[in-house]
């Protein structure tokens, strides 16, 4: 059965910083895909990135970037320069490539708080 | 972007109540999904639906639960009768094709507050 792991609970980092976090998956599966989720103060959940398995290539959208580490199971966040409205909780996730499974499996998210 | 909007955002009922969560996803996609958060916690999976039809569900997706999309209305999500651990908030998503890589569009949620 698929798994996502966030063993960081929160982070809080001065702002312009870099910040990683940190997130482990479980499947049997040799196609997948890995998504990062962000859910403002407000709970309003937004996807920010997403690494297909297949790809070699670590995913990078605008500040965001992802540290895909295949042998390790591991698909990190990385943030650089961050600002004071990152602070959120952010939310690994994990689909799936196999038959009709549509189903994304969440992690337990990681509260980021951004200082001045 | 899309919008996925969900009405009401706050809903608070009588534990043995039936309650209706409404839904209105983005108007071109077909899979359909909802989520459960308790105390801004992990987002459990509960179901996924296509064509009509329940997909896939959770063991959270308990007998008391039931979804639907008459004739591309509202997709609901129905609890009857809630109990008190039904208390969270509930996410809707949807995603155009399902396809594996496809990212899913969340509402704001409702908050379900079961007394």
């Amino acid at each position: 059965a698929q798994k996502v792991t966030q063993t960081q609970t929160s982070i809080s980092v001065v702002e312009k910083t870099t910040v990683t976090m940190d997130c482990v998956y479980e499947t049997r599966d040799s196609s997948y895909f890995l998504f990062w989720y962000k859910q403002t103060a407000s709970g309003e959940i937004v996807f920010l990135i997403r690494q297909d398995s297949y790809k070699k290539e670590n995913a990078t959208v605008g500040h965001y970037s992802l540290n895909f580490q295949k042998p390790k199971s591991s698909i990190g966040l990385i943030i650089t320069a961050t600002q004071i409205e990152d602070s959120a909780v952010y939310f690994c996730a994990m689909r799936e490539g196999r038959g009709n499974t549509n189903k994304v499996v969440f992690g337990t998210g990681t509260r980021l708080q951004v200082l001045p | 972007g899309p919008k996925v909007l969900q009405i009401p955002s706050h809903q608070i009922i009588d534990m043995g109540q039936m309650v209706t969560l409404n839904c209105d996803p983005v108007s071109n996609h077909l899979y359909f999904y909802w989520y459960k958060q308790i105390l801004g916690q992990q987002m459990e999976f509960l179901v996924n639906f296509y064509n009509g039809k329940v997909m896939e569900k959770s063991k959270l997706f308990k007998d008391q639960f039931s979804v639907e999309r008459p004739d591309g209305s509202y997709f609901t999500l129905k609890i009857q009768p809630t109990a008190l651990e039904d208390s969270a908030v509930y996410f809707c998503a949807s995603s155009p094709q399902g396809a594996s890589a496809e990212t899913l569009y969340f509402g704001s949620g409702t908050r379900l507050t079961v007394l």
